[in-house]
C-alpha cells in the first residue's frame, strides 16, 4: 500500500526553527515527486513546493519561495518541510502529497501535520 | 496566481444530483487539461476524486464526474449520498511565473 506518513503535531513559539517530516512507502520514492500544500484555520488548500527526491530538483510557488526549505532523503524515503523562523502566520496544517512525473494530481495525501504558533 | 473560485457551499436531498463549479483562467483551468478534484472530510487527508478533467481513479464511485467548459471546471455528484457531505477541492495546472498548481477555494456539501 502507497503511504505518506507525516510527523505529529507541532507547538512552537515565534521566531523558533521547525522541520517536519513526510515518510513514504509501498513505492519507488525517488521516482515520485513530493509536494507540499497548506491548509490555514478556516481556510482553503494553497499549493507550497514541490521536490523530486531522485535528483532534489525543488519547485517553490513564489507565495512560499525564501519562507520555507522543502528538502528529502532518500535513503530513509523521507520528505521534509522547514522554517528558519516561524511565525504566527504559519499556524496551519500541512499536507504532504506525491505527484508522478508527468502527471498533475496528488496521491496520496498525507495525514496532516498541525502547526501551532503562539507565544 | 489567486485561488480558482468554487460556490462556499451547495446542498442537495439524498438520491439528487449536485454540481461544483470552479472557475479559473486561460493561464490555468482554460489552458491545460490538468484539473483535479479532492474530497475532504476535516481531520481526515483529503483523497482524491478526479484528474485529468474527467478520469476517475479505481475506487472512486461514478456518482462523481467531472467536466470542463472554458475557463471553469466542473465536479458532479449523482445519486447524492449521506457520505458524500464534506469539502469539495478544485486543482489546476498554472505552469505560470506565479504557481505551478493553483487550488480552488473549496466547496461544502451538505446532504439535507
Amino acid at each position: 500500500e502507497v503511504q505518506l506518513v507525516q510527523s505529529g503535531a507541532e507547538v512552537k513559539q515565534p521566531g523558533e526553527s521547525l522541520k517536519i517530516s513526510c515518510k513514504g512507502s509501498g513505492y519507488s520514492f525517488t521516482n515520485y515527486w513530493i509536494g507540499w500544500v497548506r491548509q490555514m484555520p478556516g481556510k482553503g488548500l494553497e499549493w507550497m513546493a514541490i521536490i523530486y527526491p531522485g535528483n532534489s530538483d525543488t519547485i517553490y510557488s513564489p507565495s512560499f519561495q525564501g519562507q520555507v526549505t522543502i528538502s528529502a532523503d532518500k535513503s530513509i524515503t523521507t520528505a521534509y518541510l522547514q522554517w528558519s523562523s516561524l511565525k504566527a502566520s504559519d499556524t496551519a496544517i500541512y499536507y504532504c502529497v506525491r505527484k508522478n512525473d508527468g502527471k498533475n494530481w496528488f496521491d496520496p495525501w498525507g495525514q496532516g501535520t498541525q502547526v501551532t504558533v503562539s507565544s | 496566481q489567486s485561488a480558482l473560485t468554487q460556490p462556499r457551499s451547495v446542498s442537495g436531498s439524498p438520491g439528487q444530483s449536485v454540481t461544483i463549479s470552479c472557475t479559473g483562467t486561460s493561464s490555468d483551468v482554460g489552458g491545460y487539461n490538468f484539473v483535479s478534484w479532492y474530497q475532504h472530510y476535516p481531520g481526515k487527508a483529503p483523497k482524491l476524486m478526479i484528474y485529468d478533467v474527467s478520469k476517475r481513479p479505481s475506487g472512486v464511485p461514478d456518482r462523481f464526474s467531472g467536466s470542463k467548459s472554458g475557463n471553469t471546471a466542473s465536479l458532479t455528484i449523482s445519486g447524492l449520498q449521506a457520505e458524500d457531505e464534506a469539502d469539495y477541492y478544485c486543482c489546476s495546472y498554472a505552469a505560470s511565473y506565479t504557481s505551478l498548481y493553483v487550488f480552488g477555494t473549496g466547496t461544502t456539501v451538505t446532504v439535507l
